[in-house]
C-alpha cells in the first residue's frame, strides 16, 4: 500500500497564480481530508469529504479555495488567485473506520 | 464546542530522561476519539495511537504509554527513557462521533527536544 499520495511536494508560485494540490487517497477509505499547517495558527481543518461528498467546508478560508473530489482515488484543492498568506503546508489525509486518519507527506506551497 | 490543549509549547530533556506530554480535552459529546501523533522534522504526520470514549484502559506500546482519564478531560503521553530520536512535534487530536469520518480537532502541539 503506497499510502496517501500529494503532488507536488513542493510549490513555488507568485501572487495572483492558480495553485492546484493533489491527493490520491488509499484504496477503501471513503473519507478524505484537506488541513493546512502554519506557524500561527498549528494544522487546521479545511474541508472534508464522505464517499466523494463534501460534508464540512467551513474551514475553507474564502471564495479563493475550492475543493473537489470526482471519484474516490482522486481529489484537488485548488488556490485561485493566489496570496502569499496562503503560504503553508497543506495535508491530505485519507480517513479509515473508527475515525482514524492517515496524512500524506504534505505539500509544501509557497507564494512570492 | 470541541477543543484540545496542548499547554507546553516546547519540551528539552536529555537522553534517557522519561518525559510526559499533557493533553487536555473539550467535549460534550459522549462518543468520541482522542489521537496523538508524532511530527518529526521531517515533516510527515505519524499516526501512533487512537483511543475511544468508552475505553479508559491505560496503554503501553514499546517506550510509549498513554494515560487516559475521562474525570479530568486528559489523555497525557510518557516516553520513558527517552531517545535523540523522539525528538519532534507531538500533537493531541479529537474527533466527535463513532465511525463517521469525523474531522480532527488538533491541539497546538508540543515541541519536544532530547539532547544526547
Amino acid at each position: 500500500d503506497a499510502g496517501v499520495i500529494q503532488s507536488p511536494r513542493h510549490e513555488v508560485t507568485e501572487m495572483g497564480q492558480e495553485v492546484t494540490l493533489r491527493c490520491k487517497p488509499i484504496s477503501g477509505h471513503n473519507s478524505l481530508f484537506w488541513y493546512r499547517q502554519t506557524m500561527m495558527r498549528g494544522l487546521e481543518l479545511l474541508i472534508y469529504f464522505n464517499n466523494n461528498v463534501p460534508i464540512d467546508d467551513s474551514g475553507m478560508p474564502e471564495d479563493r479555495f475550492s475543493a473537489k473530489m470526482p471519484n474516490a482515488s482522486f481529489s484537488t484543492l485548488k488556490i485561485q488567485p493566489s496570496e502569499p498568506r496562503d503560504s503553508a503546508v497543506y495535508f491530505c489525509a485519507s480517513g479509515a473506520p473508527l475515525n482514524e486518519q492517515f496524512f500524506g507527506p504534505g505539500t509544501r506551497l509557497t507564494v512570492l | 464546542a470541541q477543543k484540545v490543549t496542548q499547554a507546553q509549547t516546547e519540551i528539552s530533556v536529555v537522553e534517557k530522561e522519561d518525559v510526559t506530554l499533557d493533553c487536555v480535552y473539550e467535549t460534550r459529546d459522549t462518543t468520541y476519539y482522542l489521537f496523538w501523533y508524532k511530527q518529526p522534522p521531517s515533516g510527515e504526520l505519524v499516526f501512533l495511537i487512537r483511543r475511544n470514549s468508552f475505553d479508559e484502559q491505560n496503554e503501553i506500546s514499546g517506550r510509549y504509554s498513554w494515560n487516559f482519564q475521562k474525570s479530568t478531560s486528559s489523555f497525557n503521553f510518557t516516553i520513558t527513557a527517552s531517545q535523540v530520536v523522539d525528538s519532534a512535534v507531538y500533537f493531541c487530536a479529537l474527533s466527535v462521533g463513532y465511525n463517521q469520518g469525523g474531522k480532527l480537532i488538533f491541539g497546538q502541539g508540543t515541541e519536544l527536544s532530547v539532547k544526547p
